[in-house]
């Protein structure tokens, strides 16, 4: 689904630095999420914001931050990266339906 | 807050039988319930739904049956065919005046073996 999109689709980082992920959205959706997907683990909540006011904590939200641009931006960002963060993670995004469309997903490694 | 079990891990089925993935989900406000189909590689996206107000749902091969009292819900795949091999994710959701929380399952890897 091309309406989400998450760049860098791959990221290799080191321990302690600062990484940003991306999602952007054309499809007009006031909800956005960010998840992280771990093996035997599913998909777990980090943050999700119902608009570019409403930001609330998920599940697991220790160590990350986000920042909404826009309605149609929704930023991932490890201020201090650690290798227990080492993951999948998607963004997705709700409208008017309960669907959630996720994006392609971010591949990121800490070494 | 809401805790979602999923089983089994893994699944393994002959084409052409059926199979079933089982979860419970521990609050009772929960009121839809979503399952998405995870192919190798490629984002989640949802196969089918459920609402606390309905008992079962089907569209085509696939089918989810809903127990409140129990607080169980189960997705059953009949005549199973190779592209049905994927993670299936379920999942409980508060839908309250716009707001829904999501919480998932821990995925079932279905392997369908020609």
């Amino acid at each position: 689904d091309a309406d989400v999109t998450q760049t860098p689709r791959n990221r290799i980082t080191k321990t302690g630095k600062r990484i940003m992920l991306e999602c952007s959205q054309t499809k007009g959706h006031d909800r956005m999420y960010w998840y992280r997907q771990d093996p035997g683990l599913g998909l777990r909540l980090i943050y999700y914001s119902f608009d570019v006011k409403d930001i609330n904590k998920g599940e697991i939200s220790d160590g990350y931050s986000v920042s909404r641009q826009a309605q149609a931006k929704f930023s991932l960002s490890l201020e201090s990266a650690i290798p227990n963060q080492t993951a999948l993670y998607f963004c997705a995004t709700r409208g008017q339906s309960n669907e959630q469309y996720f994006g392609p997903g971010t591949r990121l490694t800490v070494t | 807050g809401e805790n979602v079990e999923q089983h089994p891990s893994t699944l393994s089925v002959q084409e052409g039988d059926s199979a079933v993935i089982k979860c419970t989900y521990s609050d009772s406000a929960s009121n839809y319930f979503p399952w998405y189909k995870q192919e190798l590689g490629k984002r989640p996206q949802l196969i089918i739904d459920i609402r606390s107000n309905v008992g079962e749902k089907k569209d085509q091969r696939i089918a989810v049956t809903l127990n409140k009292t129990a607080k169980h819900f189960s997705l059953h795949i009949t005549e199973t065919q190779p592209e049905d091999s994927a993670v299936y994710f379920c999942a409980a959701s508060i839908e309250s005046g716009g707001y829904q929380k999501v919480t998932f399952g821990t995925g079932t890897k279905l392997q369908v073996i020609p």
